[in-house]
């Protein structure tokens, strides 16, 4: 079954404290990419990924990074997370045949 | 600059009711694509249709409906005789092809509720 998972689906942490939140997906897509949802700002992507080893910002790059050292995951980082970090994240994934992007179920973060 | 808006912000329908969802987009490039997505009550975001900019013919999915008009930027979405289960969020997006064999941003409208009432 062609899947996007992502881990953990919540998480509450506190201000500063490193956090990694993976996806993974097992349809040998190409391109990868991290969005967030906030309540009136709607779905805002954060970085994306065209291949292994290639990733650029995207919109709301600030305050994360990511890497792509293997096709099938694409970790988003949080170094120090704060407050404003608080959203809905999704990873989302498509080939270079098509172009619409599956997302995976979300993560929603709280920092305190 | 790219841009999608969905000005009805939500709406609400009794079951049975045909609802249309309005998705105006702005672009300079002459290829790109147009994409709906429904958001449930549970949050996952599910993909409905892709449209791309060289075909503009309209497109029906069983009660789902879809009108592409370059002529006014537009790309709305029917529903017929809606149902409580089609009770979401809908979200228009569009994508500019930045080069063959790769994907642009997805530029989201900030969606519109749908609640269908029995």
């Amino acid at each position: 079954e062609a899947q996007v998972t992502q881990n953990p689906r919540y998480l509450i942490t506190v201000t500063g404290k490193k956090l990694t939140v993976t996806c993974s997906q097992n349809m040998n897509h190409e391109y990868m990419s991290w969005y967030r949802q906030d309540p009136g700002l709607g779905l805002r992507q954060i970085y994306y990924s065209m291949n292994v080893e290639v990733t650029d910002k995207g919109d709301v790059p600030e305050g994360y990074k990511v890497s792509r050292k293997e096709k099938r995951n694409f970790p988003l980082i949080l170094e120090s997370p704060s407050p404003n970090q608080t959203s809905l994240y999704f990873c989302a994934t498509s080939g270079t045949t098509s172009y619409e992007q599956y997302f995976g179920p979300g993560t929603r973060l709280t920092v305190t | 600059a790219q841009k999608v808006t969905q000005a009805q912000t939500e709406i609400s329908v009794v079951e049975k009711e045909d609802v249309t969802l309005d998705c105006v987009y702005e672009t300079r490039d002459t290829t790109y694509y147009l994409f709906w997505y429904k958001q449930p009550p549970s949050g996952e975001l599910v993909f409905l249709i892709r449209r791309n900019s060289f075909d503009e013919q309209n497109e029906i999915s069983g009660r789902y409906s879809w009108n592409f008009q370059k002529s006014t930027s537009s790309f709305n979405f029917t529903i017929t005789a809606s149902q409580v289960v089609d009770s979401a969020v809908y979200f228009c997006a569009l994508s500019e092809a930045q080069s063959l064999g790769s994907q642009g941003n997805l530029i989201f409208g900030k969606g519109t509720k749908l609640s269908v009432k029995p």
